[in-house]
């Protein structure tokens, strides 16, 4: 499975949008990348994934480069309760979930 | 509906002793995933079952780790004897079945081990 690279933490005003970089240069053609998050003393949550086009649901955008080596999670619009540990994740779809150690936003009011 | 329930949800024991850790996932969800997390990382794989068969224990310590996920839906994950560094939140986690999107999570067990 690809390895991942995410800065370790990164801030956020509340009602901004926060803009979480994933890097994952080594990603293979099969492998899908997928966002979970951790609010503190909870199990993670999915977020979202996507291959190659970018995604959108009712939590947050996905936008991965035309290279495929990196993506961009898109919170539009950050509430205190968004404030977590961010993981991307590059894998064969159901696939084994390899966790980083993840970005930890701060939004901050 | 229902998510993933873990029980206990704090564990506190002194080293050597026993521990379990019990887990029932979504209904009809035939995979189930036990993870470790240690402070300030991420989850790591413990063991992967796809119905009752353990398709994926490489990452499971057998010398003192065990699990079992009799009938295919609840599973229990075992430590004996308990050693200070296994100290950390054990999740479970579970997915409608191989190819599946999305696992999961329930809320872990955090165990200390004293």
């Amino acid at each position: 499975d690809a390895k991942t690279t995410q800065p370790p933490s990164m801030d956020c005003a509340e009602g901004r949008a926060a803009n979480l970089p994933c890097n994952h240069s080594t990603i293979s053609g099969n492998e899908y990348v997928y966002w979970y998050r951790q609010i503190h003393s909870q199990g993670p949550q999915y977020i979202i994934h996507g291959l190659k086009n970018n995604e959108t649901n009712e939590m947050a955008s996905l936008i991965i480069t035309e290279d495929r080596k990196s993506s961009t999670l898109i919170l539009p619009h950050a509430t205190l309760r968004d404030t977590a540990v961010y993981y991307c994740i590059v894998n064969n779809q159901g696939g084994k979930l390899i966790f980083g150690q993840g970005t930890e936003l701060s939004v901050k009011p | 509906e229902a998510g993933v329930v873990q029980s206990p949800r704090y564990k506190i024991i002194e080293k050597k002793q026993p521990v379990a850790f019990w887990c029932n996932p979504i209904s009809g969800h035939n995979t189930l995933y036990w993870y470790l997390q240690n402070l300030g990382q991420g989850p790591e794989l413990l063991i992967r079952y796809e119905n009752e068969e353990a398709v994926d224990d490489s990452q499971l310590p057998k010398d003192r780790f065990s699990a079992e996920r009799l009938k295919g839906v609840d599973s229990t994950l075992k430590i004996q004897p308990a050693e200070l560094g296994d100290s950390a939140v054990y999740l479970c986690a579970s997915s409608p079945g191989e190819g599946s999107d999305e696992q999961f999570f329930g809320p872990g067990t955090r165990l200390t081990v004293l």
